[in-house]
């Protein structure tokens, strides 16, 4: 079975622009989660979907936002980026609808400029 | 607030020791708890978890972690540590009932000594 999917691995972006990245769950899987990993913050959850709609929120502004599509796959989207937004964002996925177990990405090493 | 903590921020041992990573958290009733790993530039390997029952689980690579309800404890140890053990491990709590979040601790550099 393919694990987690993540693209681009790599992202560069300059201050005030947008970025959208792209997770594609382990077949099977309805839920899938997002989380921002930084040296000063560490791991940090985002959001979680399932079955399309938004079932939980971190505290993150309202730049930070993400959808989830019929076949489970999953965006999320920054907007107006700002330095500290450079991170690496791990998309999570998972057949379960509690307990929290997940499997995870490579990740998206973003760096804004 | 939930939380938890990971008193290490680094420890090295020697290849061949005995290995005890310590996690603490902080939550109302019992959570579920897990242990991943980080390789450099990876993303995160679930090492193993506890929901229920027996306090002692197992997980892969040799790994094993206590649940001590008392001391609000999930250390997580390794009879001989091995040079590719050398990676981040975090230790996580779910929510019973709220969904698939984790709340992370800040995780424990761990070095081998060959």
């Amino acid at each position: 079975k393919a694990g987690v999917t993540q693209t681009p691995r790599y992202l560069i972006k300059t201050r005030g622009q947008q970025v959208t990245l792209s997770c594609s769950p382990i077949s099977g899987h309805r839920s899938v989660s997002w989380y921002q990993q930084t040296p000063g913050q560490g791991l940090q959850f985002l959001f979680e979907y399932f079955s399309e709609t938004q079932r939980n929120k971190g505290n993150f502004p309202g730049r930070f936002s993400g959808r989830q599509f019929s076949n489970s796959r999953s965006e999320m989207n920054v907007s107006t980026l700002e330095l500290g937004d450079s991170a690496l964002y791990l998309c999570a996925s998972s057949d379960s609808t509690t307990r929290g177990e997940q499997f995870f990405g490579p990740g998206t090493r973003l760096t804004v400029l | 607030a939930q939380s938890v903590t990971q008193p290490d921020i680094h420890i090295t041992v020697s290849e061949g020791a005995s290995l005890e990573l310590r996690c603490n958290y902080s939550y109302g009733a019992t959570p579920y708890l897990f242990w991943y790993v980080q390789s450099p530039g990876q993303g995160l390997q679930l090492l193993l978890k506890y929901f229920s029952g027996d306090t002692l689980v197992q997980g892969i690579k040799g790994f094993e972690a206590e649940f001590k309800r008392s001391q609000s404890s999930f250390n997580l140890r390794k009879p001989s540590v091995h040079w590719s053990d050398a990676a981040e491990y975090f230790c996580a709590v779910g929510h019973p009932g709220g969904g698939n979040k984790l709340t992370f601790g800040t995780g424990t550099q761990l070095k081998v000594e060959l």
